[in-house]
């Protein structure tokens, strides 16, 4: 089964910065999908955003953007301008072309005012 | 449009009791997929279900078992309840067109074991 890592349980960030989540996964696939979800607390889970692995472009929703690079299988998550409602436990999935998703144990980011 | 809806949100049961939970999804969606989520664990998969089908299972027992309706709506059941049980359950739902897309997720039905 596919493998997804995320080597940093805990990040904080100051208010306005930059920060960036790190995931690794482990794959033979050629073709598949890879998401951040976002798990505020208390509230339900929801897409932050999306990659397939087919374009080479890194994907970018306003302040989110991932740095995926396909040979070393590393999909991080750039959160520019820190808001206090970014933070939450987010968490990287991979999709292979079955539909079937594998989630990361998840990082929980701390928005410091 | 309505969210996925899962239903009890909270519930306490005993060791060797059973429970079955419930989800709704999204109108229009017709896969349903389960999540066990624990502390330090995530997100670990354990079903899924389109039209009616199990179409992806995860490493669970047996003891872990679901079922989807006519209408989409979905329920999972475990039998013979263990402490290490406790976890919140997440039910998500998804359009499943040709391309994996987004998962629409529910609060989650928190279950505790004693």
């Amino acid at each position: 089964a596919q493998t997804v890592t995320q080597s940093q349980p805990e990040m904080s960030v100051q208010e306005a910065e930059t920060v960036t989540l790190s995931c690794t996964y482990d794959t033979s696939e050629s073709d598949y999908y890879l998401f951040w979800y976002k798990q505020p607390p208390s509230r339900q889970m929801i897409l932050v955003i999306r990659q397939e692995a087919y374009k080479q472009q890194n994907a970018t929703e306003n302040r989110f953007s991932v740095n995926f690079q396909k040979a070393a299988k590393s999909f991080s998550l750039k959160i520019s301008d820190s808001q206090l409602g970014d933070a939450a436990m987010y968490f990287c999935a991979y999709c292979d072309t079955g539909n079937q998703f594998y989630f990361g144990t998840g990082t929980s980011l701390t928005v410091i005012p | 449009k309505a969210g996925v809806t899962q239903t009890p949100r909270y519930l306490i049961k005993t060791r060797g009791q059973q429970v079955t939970l419930s989800c709704s999804p999204i109108s229009g969606h017709r896969s349903v997929s389960w999540y066990q989520q624990t502390p330090g664990q995530g997100l670990q998969f354990l079903f899924e279900y389109f039209s009616e089908t199990q179409r992806n299972k995860g490493n669970f027992p047996g003891r872990f078992s679901g079922r989807q309706f006519s209408n989409s709506r979905s329920e999972m059941n475990v039998s013979t309840l263990e402490l290490g049980d406790s976890a919140l359950y997440l039910c998500a739902s998804s359009l499943n067109t040709r391309a994996p897309g987004e998962l629409f997720f529910g609060e989650g039905s928190r279950l505790t074991v004693l």
